[in-house]
C-alpha cells in the first residue's frame, strides 16, 4: 500500500515569507509526527498528533511554527516569517497507534526547505 | 533528558565483511528502540524495532540487540554489500514523562561498503 507522502519535495522561499508543508500519513494510522533534520543537529522532534489533537508540541522551536491535522489524516506544518535557520529537511512519520504501544513509525521522504 | 550516541560516526569496510554498529542511550526507561537507514537525500526506512521487553530482533542479514540495563543496542550486518552503504540511525522512545511521544535520535553512523 501507499506509504507516507509529503509535499512539496523541495521548497525555496525568501526570508520573511510563510510556508506550508503537507503530510499524508498511511491510511488508518492514527498517530502522526513531525521531525526536522538540520545539518549538524541531527533529527529533532517537533510535534505529535493523536487523531486531530496534539498532546505534545514541545519540540516546536518558536511561535512561528504551528501545525494542524484535519479529519484524522492530512497534516500541515506552517512556518511564518521564515528565517534562514529554518532551512532543513522536514520529515513526517505516522504509526498505527500512539508510541506507548510500541508501534513502529514510518517516515515520508521529507520536504527540503531552503530559506534565502 | 534522553541522549543517544552512535559510534563510530563513519565506517568503511570491504564487501563481504560482517560489521557492528553501536548505539547507547542515557535513560534506560524506554518503550522501544528503532533502527533506521537513510540514503542520501531520502527519508528514513525502518529496519528493526525492538520492544523494551525484547532482547533482539532479526531481519534477513540484520540483527539488532538491546540491553536496556546498560543502555546499549547493536546492529549487526552480516556479509555486507555495497547496497548497504547508507547512514544508520538509532532512536528511542522514553517510557515516561513529557517526552513519551517523541523519538530521540542518535546522529547516525555513515557506512560505506567498498566493492
Amino acid at each position: 500500500g501507499a506509504g507516507v507522502s509529503q509535499s512539496p519535495s523541495n521548497k525555496v522561499t525568501e526570508k520573511g515569507k510563510d510556508v506550508e508543508l503537507r503530510c499524508d500519513p498511511i491510511s488508518g494510522h492514527t498517530a502522526l509526527y513531525w521531525y526536522r533534520q538540520s545539518l549538524g543537529q541531527g533529527l529533532e522532534f517537533l510535534i505529535y498528533f493523536q487523531g486531530n489533537s496534539a498532546p505534545d508540541k514541545s519540540g516546536l522551536p518558536s511561535d512561528r511554527f504551528s501545525a494542524e491535522r484535519t479529519g484524522g489524516s492530512v497534516s500541515t506544518l506552517t512556518i511564518q516569517r521564515t528565517q534562514q535557520e529554518d532551512s532543513a529537511v522536514y520529515l513526517c512519520a505516522s504509526s498505527l497507534g500512539g508510541p506507548a504501544v510500541n508501534y513502529e513509525q514510518y517516515f515520508g521522504p521529507g520536504t527540503r526547505l531552503t530559506v534565502t | 533528558k534522553q541522549e543517544v550516541t552512535q559510534i563510530p560516526a563513519a565506517l568503511s569496510v570491504p564487501e563481504g565483511e560482517n560489521l557492528v554498529l553501536n548505539c547507547s542511550f542515557t535513560d534506560s526507561a524506554i518503550y522501544n528502540l528503532q533502527w533506521f537507514r537513510q540514503d542520501p537525500g531520502k527519508g528514513l526506512t525502518s529496519l528493526l524495532l525492538i520492544q523494551s521487553s525484547q532482547r533482539e530482533q532479526t531481519s534477513g542479514r540484520l540483527n539488532a540487540s538491546l540491553d536496556k540495563s546498560s543502555g546499549r543496542s547493536t546492529l549487526y550486518i552480516a556479509a555486507s554489500q555495497p547496497g548497504d552503504s547508507a547512514t544508520y540511525l538509532c532512536a528511542v522512545i522514553p517510557a515516561s514523562g513529557a517526552g513519551s511521544y517523541q523519538l530521540t535520535f542518535g546522529k547516525g553512523t555513515k557506512l560505506s561498503v567498498i566493492p
